[in-house]
């Protein structure tokens, strides 16, 4: 299974947009990224799912590069609300894949 | 439509003890997954159940047990507990294992396990 390495934590602004980077260098030609968003005390929810190029949804968008070996989450004008730990995830699309889910990157949001 | 459902909530249990914690799945969905959560950590993989049936495992030991229901619901039960065994408890439902889209698993918002 391909590991990802993403930052600890990051900060950012309301109404800036935020930008986490995932590194999964043994990224597999099956493998797909997904993107978890986690808020304390819940389950985390799905986010964004993509194989190559661009992917955009009415959350976010998800960029991946031509050698998939990274990934960018992007969140556009982010809110209080968007304060979270984001997961990045790489393997089979499946919705009964087994997840493999690292520590997360933890965006807190200031006024 | 709820959504997954977990209970109880809060469990405070004493090492060596046994629990059970419940799980009822997205309405429409058959396959339920349970993921262990510590603190400051990521979820990690306990097992899955289709069909009543274990299909995958974790790497976690015999203690951790499960069991899926004809109505899709599922229970997971630890033996002997440990102080090591305080985490958040997550359930997680997806559709089958066809492989369509949703290609998601829903999670609930967990039960919170205490080993004293």
């Amino acid at each position: 299974l391909a590991k990802t390495t993403q930052p600890i934590s990051m900060d950012s602004y309301e109404g800036q947009e935020v930008n986490i980077t995932c590194s999964h260098n043994n990224i597999a030609t099956n493998d797909y990224i997904t993107w978890y968003q986690q808020f304390p005390s819940q389950g985390p929810r799905f986010i964004i799912q993509g194989y190559k190029t661009k992917v955009t949804n009415e959350v976010a968008s998800l960029f991946i590069p031509a050698d998939r070996k990274s990934s960018t989450l992007s969140l556009p004008r982010v809110s209080l609300s968007d304060t979270a730990v984001y997961y990045c995830l790489v393997g089979d699309r499946g919705a009964t894949n087994k997840l493999i889910f690292g520590t997360g990157t933890l965006l807190a949001v200031q006024p | 439509d709820a959504g997954v459902t977990q209970s109880p909530t809060h469990l405070i249990k004493t090492r060596g003890q046994q629990v059970t914690l419940r799980c009822s799945p997205k309405s429409g969905h058959d396959t339920v997954s349970w993921y262990q959560q510590a603190l400051g950590q990521g979820p990690q993989f306990i097992f899955q159940y289709y069909e009543e049936e274990e299909r995958q495992r974790g790497n976690f030991p015999d203690r951790f047990s499960g069991h899926q229901f004809p109505n899709y619901s599922s229970e997971l039960n630890v033996n002997a507990l440990l102080l090591g065994d305080s985490a958040l408890y997550l359930c997680a439902s997806s559709a089958g294992l066809a492989g369509g889209p949703p290609y998601e698993q829903y999670f609930g918002p967990g039960t919170r396990l205490t080993v004293t």
